[in-house]
């Protein structure tokens, strides 16, 4: 079965500094792979996601992340942080070969807080 | 274009009631998930629809749970009895289709407490 790991669960860091959530996963075929955002007390909304070809996948608000298979890692980066980027961020594979393909593996979360 | 709507968003009730939880998807979306969110398990997939048919039940927990999906517009997940260890965030999540490639669309939630 496929994990995903984030190794932060609390981040936190000034407004307009840069920031990088980090996420491994566990499998070691082709995956398809996301991250999701949820802000206080709304459900989770898509940020980006990596289906094939480039390996830097930019996003909505400002966000990328960058795919590599040699280390199985998916982070999430941005350059400058604002206020209203304080929310909590999920990392997320799927095996597109599977008979589950259409089930999501989440990591535990990681709790973004942006400090004036 | 209406997202995934939950009702309610928050319910409280003692111990031994009956839970219904409800959902209705995107319009046109054909898959449709519920999951449940606490602290100590993060987000696990209940159950799976996919054009109204339960395809994996295998994440409820018990048969204390049920879902059903009597249209494309609807679904509902229940719990009966409900116990404290019931008390999470429940989510509906749709998307389009059954291939991992696209992105499930969430509802809001709804945050049971179980007393």
């Amino acid at each position: 079965a496929q994990s995903v790991t984030q190794l932060d669960s609390q981040v936190p860091v000034f407004e307009e500094a840069p920031v990088e959530l980090r996420c491994n996963y566990s499998s070691s075929v082709s995956v398809y792979l996301f991250w999701y955002v949820q802000y206080p007390n709304q459900g989770l909304q898509l940020l980006l996601k990596y289906l094939s070809g480039s390996t830097l996948v930019k996003g909505i608000n400002g966000f990328e992340a960058e795919f590599n298979k040699s280390q199985t890692s998916f982070h999430l980066r941005k350059p400058s942080v604002h206020i209203s980027d304080t929310a909590e961020y999920f990392c997320a594979v799927s095996d597109p070969s599977g008979g589950s393909n259409y089930k999501l593996t989440f990591g535990k979360g990681t709790l973004l807080t942006v400090n004036p | 274009d209406a997202g995934v709507i939950q009702s309610p968003r928050h319910e409280v009730t003692e111990m031994g009631q009956e839970v219904t939880l409800r959902c209705k998807p995107i319009s046109g979306h054909n898959s449709l998930f519920w999951y449940r969110q606490t602290m100590m398990r993060g987000l696990e997939l209940l159950i799976y629809f996919n054009n109204n048919v339960p395809i994996d039940d295998s994440g409820m927990p018990e048969d204390r749970f049920s879902a059903k999906m009597p249209n494309a517009s609807f679904s509902t997940l229940k719990i009966q009895p409900s116990e404290p260890r019931d008390s999470a965030v429940y989510f509906c999540a749709s998307s389009r289709d059954n291939y991992s490639n696209q992105p499930q669309h969430f509802g809001d939630g709804t945050r049971l407490s179980i007393l």
